[in-house]
């Protein structure tokens, strides 16, 4: 059973679109991140949720925004995508924010090309 | 907020040597914590180790060992008789107490050829 799992694993789609990104955990942790890794592999985390609240909001743009319908899921919506969104976007899950001795635990990833 | 300096880019080795991934932080926090990611070609991102700031003890774990010394900032990482399949990219990774996030190093490609 996959512990933490983003759908889809690719996702190829024109500029201007509007696309979303899910992730599920089934580790029943608290706490759950999205992290944009750009093509020189520099890991950058954007978002994090725990228990549906927002505890981090880095500067991201307005297009991005994250929900949470319950503790389990965070998804990730794009709107207006552009080309510098290319990325791959990693979903994480923890425990608790104060218990990153955890550490996190990371989905597979999302390959976004914008074309 | 924390940062992290992984100043090896590439390593290249020859399978069965001994290679070590350096790993320099800077922190404001009194009490953190230090992970070592491995991501193969594959793309997914690996745990390998978490380790306190108050536990400076080194820890071995098969072919990996990890040095951690608090005074000089550095959480090393050594692969000892290195094997094709450890051709990853390492990312060294501090984590504070709150808020549980982590900021990752640039990560060094490690490459092992046969």
């Amino acid at each position: 059973d996959t512990a933490v799992s983003q759908t889809p694993k690719y996702l190829v789609t024109q500029m201007g679109n509007d696309k979303s990104i899910k992730c599920e955990q089934n580790l029943g942790h608290d706490t759950m991140y999205w992290y944009k890794q750009d093509s020189k592999k520099f890991l950058k985390i954007m978002f994090s949720y725990n228990n549906k609240e927002l505890i981090i909001n880095e500067t991201v743009p307005n297009r991005f925004s994250p929900k949470s319908p319950d503790k389990a899921h965070l998804n990730l919506h794009i709107n207006s995508l552009e080309l510098g969104d290319s990325a791959v976007y990693f979903c994480a899950s923890s425990s608790r924010p104060g218990q990153a001795s955890n550490g996190a635990f990371f989905g597979q990833g999302t390959r976004l090309t914008v074309v | 907020a924390q940062k992290v300096t992984q100043a090896q880019t590439e390593i290249s080795v020859v399978e069965k040597e001994d290679v070590t991934l350096d790993c320099v932080y800077e922190t404001r926090d009194t009490t953190y914590y230090l992970f070592w990611y491995k991501q193969p070609p594959s793309g997914e991102l690996v745990f390998l180790i978490r380790r306190n700031s108050f536990d400076e003890q080194n820890e071995i774990s098969g072919r990996y060992s990890w040095n951690f010394q608090k005074s000089t900032s550095s959480f090393n990482f050594t692969i000892t008789a290195s094997q094709v399949v450890d051709s990853a990219v390492y990312f060294c990774a501090p984590g504070g107490s709150t808020l549980g996030r982590l900021y990752f190093g640039r990560g060094t490609q490690l490459t092992v050829w046969p």
